[in-house]
């Protein structure tokens, strides 16, 4: 089955103590892309992936690290998680086509609570 | 990279055509337009994509005008399953990644 995985689904964690969220999808995606969710915000991009060792910034960065090693495994990292990162976290893949057909995959979500 | 406006909320009721409409007055050349629903909880999830004129599938319609800048997501004869949070999302993946989703559209679908 065609999907993207997030893990964990649910941490609480406290200030301080790094965290990774894992995201890998088996559709041999090159594009993915993480995002946060809170209350009355929307969607927000914090990094992107193109290809393989190819990131960059989204809209919203600050406090967080990435890395695309390998074309399935796009992991989240915070080194310094502070309450503000509180938040729901979605990771997304989709196909890099030219021609447009580039529907995002999202993963079922993790809720992070930083206390 | 094109900023979308949506309305915030919407109703309706059982068995009505939905139409939202978004609107994205700085849409660049190479940008596709589409569209996400969400459920609470859930990641959003892919409904319709196109470029210009009108899309079909089997969920949805996506009618967009010759200037593209806007466009109107179709719902035919909604049910109370169709209450979601609606997204429209415009860009290009193969020219940059960086990717900004509006507010999204709240549609209330009433029995």
């Amino acid at each position: 089955e065609a999907q993207v995985t997030q893990n964990p689904r649910y941490l609480i964690t406290v200030t301080g103590k790094k965290l990774t969220v894992t995201c890998s999808q088996n559709m041999n995606h090159e594009y993915m892309s993480w995002y946060r969710q809170d209350p009355g915000l929307g969607l927000r991009q914090i990094y992107y992936s193109m290809n393989v060792e190819v990131t960059d910034k989204g809209d919203v960065p600050e406090g967080y690290k990435v890395s695309r090693k390998e074309k399935r495994n796009f992991p989240l990292i915070l080194e310094s998680p502070s309450p503000n990162q509180t938040s729901l976290y979605f990771c997304a893949s989709s196909p890099r086509d030219r021609g447009g057909n580039q529907p995002q995959h999202f993963g079922d979500g993790t809720r992070l609570s930083i206390l | 990279l094109a900023k979308t406006t949506q309305p915030i909320s919407m109703d309706s009721y059982e068995g009505q055509e939905v139409n939202i409409t978004c609107s994205h007055n700085n849409i660049a050349t190479n940008d596709y337009i589409t569209w996400y629903q969400q459920f609470p909880s859930q990641g959003p999830r892919f409904i319709i994509q196109g470029y210009k004129t009108k899309v079909t599938n089997e969920v949805a319609s996506l009618f967009i005008p010759a200037d593209r800048k806007s466009s109107t997501l179709s719902l035919p004869r909604v049910s109370l399953s169709d209450t979601a949070v609606y997204y429209c999302l415009v860009g290009d993946v193969w020219v940059t990644g960086k990717l900004i989703f509006g507010q999204g559209t709240t549609l209330q679908v009433k029995p």
